[in-house]
């Protein structure tokens, strides 16, 4: 199955600094990313996402980068804002023909005023 | 249009007690899934359904766990009997694709479930 390992677990940056959270997975089937926002005590929310045939997607502040030859894909967040606090959860399909998700650990990242 | 909806939202039983929790997906969505998120870690897929037929369970523990889906639409899932490392919030989630591919996958609020 599936294997995805994410970095840091904690990330502390100034307001109005960018962030960057990295994934690496084992699967080189896997051909869908996601990556999911949760706030405490709050269900996960789905907040970009990129497949296989593109190795860039970008969403006003946030931006998704894929490196299919090195199974890595990377979360980019510019001008942060005291609202991107919260926890980021990169994903990949669990594989073996079904689309349930493999997450990573997770990171906490905390945006200092 | 309506969530994910998920019930109950906390339960809090003694070990080797039973619990079962209740999900209705968004409307018209086939695919629905369970993922059991302990505190500190990210969500853990349990199972998966199509309309009503498990696509994959690998990662269910099946002498204490079970899931069904009515007629394709809501779901259960049962903990019989419990046991105190079962505590954590399980997460229901939907999406409207069949197959694979990679869909946008709905989650609901969560129960939970604390084991005392």
């Amino acid at each position: 199955g599936e294997n995805v390992e994410q970095h840091p677990s904690t990330l502390s940056v100034q307001e109005g600094d960018s962030a960057v959270i990295k994934c690496t997975y084992s699967d080189s089937a896997s051909n869908y990313f996601p990556w999911y926002k949760q706030e405490l005590g709050k269900r996960p929310q789905l907040i970009i996402d990129i497949r296989s045939n593109v190795g860039e997607k970008k969403d006003q502040r946030i931006a998704v980068t894929l490196n299919k030859t090195a199974k890595h894909f990377s979360l980019h967040i510019t001008e942060t804002q005291p609202e991107d606090s919260a926890v980021y959860f990169c994903a990949a399909p669990s594989g073996g023909g079904a689309d349930g998700l493999t997450f990573g650990k997770g990171t906490h990242l905390i945006i200092q005023p | 249009e309506a969530g994910v909806a998920q019930s109950p939202r906390y339960k809090i039983i003694e070990k080797r007690q039973s619990v079962a929790f209740w999900c209705n997906p968004i409307s018209g969505h086939a695919t629905l899934y369970w993922y059991q998120q302990i505190l500190g870690q990210g969500p853990k897929l349990l199972i998966q359904f199509q309309n009503n037929g498990v696509v994959d369970d690998s990662q269910l523990p099946k002498d204490r766990f079970s899931a069904e889906r009515l007629k394709g639409v809501d779901s259960t899932l049962k903990i019989q009997p419990a046991k105190l490392e079962d505590s954590a919030v399980y997460l229901c989630a939907s999406s409207s694709h069949l197959g694979t591919g990679g869909y946008i996958q709905y989650f609901g609020a969560g129960t939970r479930l604390s084991v005392l």
